[in-house]
């Protein structure tokens, strides 16, 4: 059975460092998205994209998070400062065309901040 | 925007019996209701789901019941086993955009 795929699961970096993470869709997925969940919560929606256009970035901390899907394939999230409340899980999932309404996600990147 | 609520935080039961987990929602054109199963270090794996034209979904243990007008939705676990030992959250969505509940951290006691 197909799977996202997300690296690396672990990354622990010093506050101010830089960070990124990778996420590689099922193939043949259109929709793509990166949320963030922190310990004992829910996922929270960072952004959508659609092929390599981004559809939902409303929640996204555009100051210091990029993200990009340049082939409309694989997608990177970055952080730049990474700050102490950005540690988290980073969440990638996909979904098919049309049905942006089933996602499946990848088993995460968890990231710690010192 | 959508609020999805959920209970409860904890919920801990004995091998075997039933376990319950309540959802409810704000946005009236919410139209999809999944059900994620996260296990410790892993991404949330979907379970089952639910479209706002059926009252009721189930699969094998796993059941899940809808009530649009009262804007609450229910995952009912049946003969839990302990491998069901995680944390479950619920969704909405309409218009493209989930929104999750806070989860439930289930144990199931051997």
């Amino acid at each position: 059975e197909a799977e996202v795929a997300q690296s690396p699961r672990y990354k622990i970096t010093e506050k101010s460092q830089a960070v990124a993470f990778w996420c590689d869709p099922i193939s043949g997925h259109a929709t793509l998205y990166w949320y963030r969940q922190i310990l004992g919560q829910g996922p929270e929606l960072l952004v959508q994209f659609q092929d390599e256009s981004v559809v939902d970035d409303s929640q996204l901390p555009k100051d210091r998070f990029s993200a990009e899907r340049l082939k409309g394939v694989d997608s990177t999230l970055k952080i730049q400062p990474a700050e102490l409340g950005d540690s988290a899980m980073y969440l990638c999932a996909s979904g098919y065309r049309g049905r942006t309404d089933t996602q499946y996600f990848g088993p995460g990147t968890r990231l710690t901040v010192l | 925007g959508e609020n999805v609520e959920q209970h409860p935080s904890t919920l801990s039961v004995q091998e075997g019996d039933s376990a319950v987990i309540k959802c409810t929602y704000s946005d009236s054109a919410s139209n999809y209701f999944p059900w994620y199963k996260q296990e410790l270090g892993k991404g949330p794996q979907l379970i089952i789901d639910i479209r706002s034209n059926v009252g009721e979904k189930k699969d094998q243990r796993i059941a899940v019941t809808l009530n649009k007008t009262a804007k609450h939705f229910s995952l009912h676990i049946t003969e839990t086993q302990p491998e069901d030992s995680a944390v479950y959250f619920c969704a909405a969505t309409g218009f493209n955009k989930f929104y999750f509940g806070s989860g439930t951290k289930l144990n199931v006691k051997p």
